[in-house]
């Protein structure tokens, strides 16, 4: 079955700092890249998404990557402001399967 | 605007009890999903289920069961509580068409078992 790394599993950066966070997949028949972001005492939502014919997508600040070769894709967030503090998770899936696989979540902490 | 409720936020109950969690959905969704969740360790799957009364088993399958006996509605059970199963407990659910639909969470239930 499928394998979704996340790193790292915390990190903090100053506000207006970028931020970065890296995944790894290990079954190439993965062909969907969603993102979810969980603030402190709330439920994960999806930000952003990205399947697998496409190799970048962008929604203002928050960009994601992906690379099919190297089976790894990222989360950039660009300017980063104190209400981006939350634990960011990412997941795939192959078309036809029922459930994601989620990474093991990273503490995103922006310093004011 | 999709809907996922779970009955309590917060449960406190006693080692060796029977406990019930459910979760309801309101778009007609196929698929619904019981995760744990605990620091460090993520979102860990306990159960799965693609259709009234079908189940499948996730990672963490031991100590636990469910139920959907209506489409809308996924239970958790954990026959036996044990202190190992102080955790953060979240539904999901998510429309069957593609892999590629939006997988939407309840609040999450916050279990405490002494």
């Amino acid at each position: 079955g499928e394998n979704v790394e996340q790193h790292p599993s915390t990190l903090s950066v100053q506000e207006g700092d970028s931020a970065v966070i890296k995944c790894t997949y290990s079954d190439s028949a993965s062909n969907y890249f969603p993102w979810y972001k969980q603030e402190l005492g709330k439920r994960p939502q999806l930000i952003i998404d990205i399947r697998s014919n496409v190799g970048e997508k962008k929604d203002q600040r928050i960009a994601v990557t992906l690379n099919k070769t190297a089976k790894h894709f990222s989360l950039h967030i660009t300017e980063t402001q104190p209400e981006d503090s939350a634990v960011y998770f990412c997941a795939a899936i192959e078309t036809g399967a029922n459930n994601l696989f989620f990474g093991t979540g990273t503490r995103l902490t922006v310093i004011p | 605007d999709v809907k996922v409720t779970q009955s309590s936020r917060y449960l406190v109950k006693r080692t060796g009890e029977k406990v019930f969690l459910e979760c309801v959905q309101d778009m007609d969704h196929e698929n619904m999903f019981w995760y744990r969740q605990d620091p460090g360790l993520g979102l860990r799957l306990i159960y799965f289920s693609y259709d009234v009364k079908m189940k499948e088993k996730g990672d963490i399958p031991e100590g636990y069961s469910v139920s959907r006996e209506k489409k809308e509605r996924f239970s958790l059970i954990l026959e036996s509580a044990s202190t190992n199963q102080t955790s953060m407990y979240l539904c999901a659910s998510r429309k069957q068409q593609t892999a590629q639909e939006t997988q939407y969470f309840g609040p999450g239930t916050r279990l405490l078992v002494l």
